[in-house]
């Protein structure tokens, strides 16, 4: 199975500051099509995960544009340019490529 | 509004079977498949499989081969997740989510396992 190892896994911010978060999977996530699939979901406390960013940097409907994708291969990164109070949560990567489909930890971001 | 409705919660004994409901709304059923997440409390996101909404295809997480079955029922845009030979550790949030990049969730189901 590939391997998703995120960093931090916990992420206290001023609220303004930005933020960013380090995804790396054990093997290439770039698919036979040409896309890499790659998404980033947010967890609130006590909410299902919502779903940001697919395929590395492409942005979920009704995202905020303060959140942005990036990265290739096996490194990506969520980054938060100005952390604001609903952004508390824990913050997945998620690979769909390779079978299983496989997440890493979580990076828990709270308001320092 | 695209939305998946999932059924409520379930207190099992250990050893007994569950069967969850996802019902989908608001796009056409079989042209996204269904993937099922669970989450133990406090504790991260796994993966337990996914199944073609189109043909009923499925593949599952390899610790849960022989305990799972996901289904689906293309009538009333509903997919199913079952669990039998519950345990303890199977003490979890239970989660759909449209298609293998899980791009919507449903709003959880909390399954209880316990004597």
């Amino acid at each position: 199975d590939v391997v998703m190892t995120q960093s931090p896994l916990s992420l206290p911010v001023t609220l303004g500051q930005p933020a960013s978060i380090s995804c790396r999977s054990s093997q290439s996530l770039v698919y036979t099509d040409g896309n890499t699939y790659l998404n980033w979901f947010q967890q609130r406390p006590g909410q299902s995960p919502r779903r940001l960013i697919y395929k590395v940097s492409n942005r979920d409907s009704g995202v905020p544009d303060r959140f942005s994708g990036s990265g290739s291969g096996t490194d990506f990164t969520l980054k938060i340019s100005r952390v604001e109070a609903e952004d508390v949560g824990v913050y997945y990567c998620m690979q769909g490529t390779h079978w299983p489909q496989t997440f890493g930890q979580g990076t828990k971001v709270e308001i320092k | 509004q695209v939305q998946l409705v999932q059924s409520g919660a379930e207190v099992k004994e250990p050893g007994a079977s569950v069967k969850v409901s996802c019902k989908a709304s608001g796009y056409t059923f079989t042209s996204y498949g269904v993937s099922w997440v669970r989450q133990a409390p406090g504790q991260g996101l796994e993966w337990m499989g996914w199944i073609s909404s189109y043909n009923g295809n499925a593949n599952y997480a390899q610790n849960l081969q022989g305990r799972v079955t996901m289904t689906t029922d293309t009538s009333t845009s509903t997919a199913y997740m079952e669990l039998r030979s519950l345990r303890s550790d199977d003490t979890a949030m239970y989660y759909c989510a449209r298609d293998r990049q899980c791009g919507i969730w449903g709003q959880g189901t909390m399954v209880t396992v316990s004597s």
